[in-house]
């Protein structure tokens, strides 16, 4: 069965340092793959996503994500944490087909030291 | 652009209550969608539409109905509410059926609590 998993529920940084949020999928073919990131109370926003070409993708605020084929993973990187990036962060995977649903990982929660 | 809006924002339902929840966006979107969020189990699809008059089920469909009249609505309703299905509720929706290939926009979230 499909899925994308996300190893670490919790992690604590201190701001500055910087940050690897691990996300690895299981799917039958390469799939589409995304960061969104969850603000206490809020919806999702989407940080970045990878189809394909380069697998060193760059999204929003800072946050870029590593594609490795042969890990089956997409690990979500920042140098530097600041205390704004206090969030929960869902890794999620689809098909590229005409039935590609988004497959969410469960999610891990950031929290800054300052 | 209001983007995905949904309505209302809380609601405390009794069991065996029915209600619908409202979603619209305003993007032209043709796909639509349904999730519930749960403490530790990230984001569960319930259903999912890639046009109007278009619907099917996602990975927890059981308690729930959708339709899909226009291409800016897509409420969810729960038909007797349990307590089982006290959640976060998020629509979502996105430019093409293939929504693999695009961005999914979400809405707020409904905050839904049986008793």
């Amino acid at each position: 069965a499909q899925s994308v998993t996300q190893p670490d529920i919790h992690i604590t940084v201190s701001e500055g340092a910087s940050l690897e949020l691990r996300c690895n999928y299981s799917y039958g073919a390469t799939p589409y793959l995304f960061w969104y990131v969850q603000s206490p109370g809020q919806g999702l926003q989407l940080l970045l996503k990878y189809f394909s070409g380069d697998t060193l993708v760059q999204g929003i605020k800072g946050f870029e994500a590593e594609f490795k084929r042969s890990q089956s993973s997409f690990n979500l990187r920042k140098p530097s944490v600041h205390w704004s990036d206090a969030a929960e962060y869902f890794c999620a995977a689809a098909n590229g087909g005409s039935q590609g649903n988004l497959i969410f990982g469960k999610g891990t929660k950031l929290s800054v030291k300052p | 652009n209001a983007g995905v809006t949904q309505t209302p924002k809380f609601q405390v339902l009794k069991t065996g209550q029915s209600m619908t929840l409202q979603c619209a966006q305003d993007m032209n979107h043709e796909y639509m969608s349904w999730y519930r969020q749960d403490p530790g189990m990230g984001l569960r699809l319930i259903h999912y539409s890639v046009g109007a008059g278009i619907t099917d089920q996602g990975e927890v469909p059981n308690g729930y109905n959708v339709s899909r009249s226009t291409t800016e609505d897509f409420p969810l309703r729960l038909l007797s509410a349990a307590p089982s299905q006290t959640s976060v509720y998020f629509c979502a929706s996105s430019y093409s059926p293939r929504q693999g290939a695009s961005e999914q926009f979400f809405g707020p979230g409904t905050r839904l609590t049986v008793l």
